[in-house]
């Protein structure tokens, strides 16, 4: 079954850690999307890429870092710059220009 | 800038009855519009859309939308809703030149009660 994995489900971090979240795709789309999602504030984009090796912020990157390297994976850093980690991550995917595919998300915790 | 305005954060209804849920956006470029419905701890799933054609849309589990360009409204409606439609919709819309980078609406709790 094609679709897009998001991993791990949960994550915690510590103060001052970096983590990264995993996503990957096996639906050949070219484009790839993060999202954060917090209560009552609906998704807001945090990077997007429509081609390897190339991607852009979105409206709230600070703090964040991802790469794409491989057509199939986009994995997102949360870094210790980011100050309010603490959100329900969702990537999606989709071909450029038609709707996009979401993954199940990761919740990220802080200790 | 572009916008969406989600005009309910919760609602209500019993099982049976009709809905409409109210999704706004401002724009001054054309653009595409989305709804998605997100059940707990889950991922977005695409409901309906519009990019062109027929204002009136139809989409997965009995649910529709009307496009009105002149009120800049995209809403979305049931005529009959079940327990398990109990969810978080969004309304999101793209701007055609920009590919199809989403903007999102701040989402509406639908509670279907029996």
């Amino acid at each position: 079954d094609g679709g897009i994995t998001q991993s791990p489900k949960y994550l915690f971090r510590k103060e001052g850690q970096n983590v990264t979240l995993s996503c990957e795709q096996n639906l050949n789309h070219d484009a790839m999307y993060w999202y954060r999602q917090d209560p009552g504030q609906g998704l807001r984009l945090i990077y997007y890429s429509q081609i390897v090796n190339d991607f852009q912020k979105g409206d709230i990157a600070e703090g964040y870092s991802v790469s794409r390297e491989k057509k199939e994976s986009f994995p997102l850093t949360v870094t210790s710059a980011q100050k309010n980690p603490t959100a329900f991550y969702l990537c999606a995917s989709s071909p450029i220009n038609q709707p996009q595919h979401f993954g199940d998300g990761t919740r990220l915790s802080i200790l | 800038a572009q916008s969406v305005t989600q005009l309910d954060s919760q609602v209500p209804v019993f099982e049976e009855a009709p809905v409409e849920l109210r999704c706004n956006y401002s724009s001054s470029v054309s653009v595409y519009l989305f709804w998605y419905v997100q059940y707990p701890n889950q991922g977005l799933q695409l409901l309906l859309k519009y990019l062109s054609g027929s204002t009136l849309v139809k989409g997965i589990n009995g649910f529709e939308a009307e496009f009105n360009k002149s009120q800049t409204s995209f809403h979305l409606r049931k005529p009959s809703v079940h327990i398990s439609d109990t969810a978080e919709y969004f309304c999101a819309v793209s701007l055609m030149e920009y590919g199809n980078k989403l903007v999102f609406g701040a989402g509406t709790i639908l509670r279907v009660k029996s």
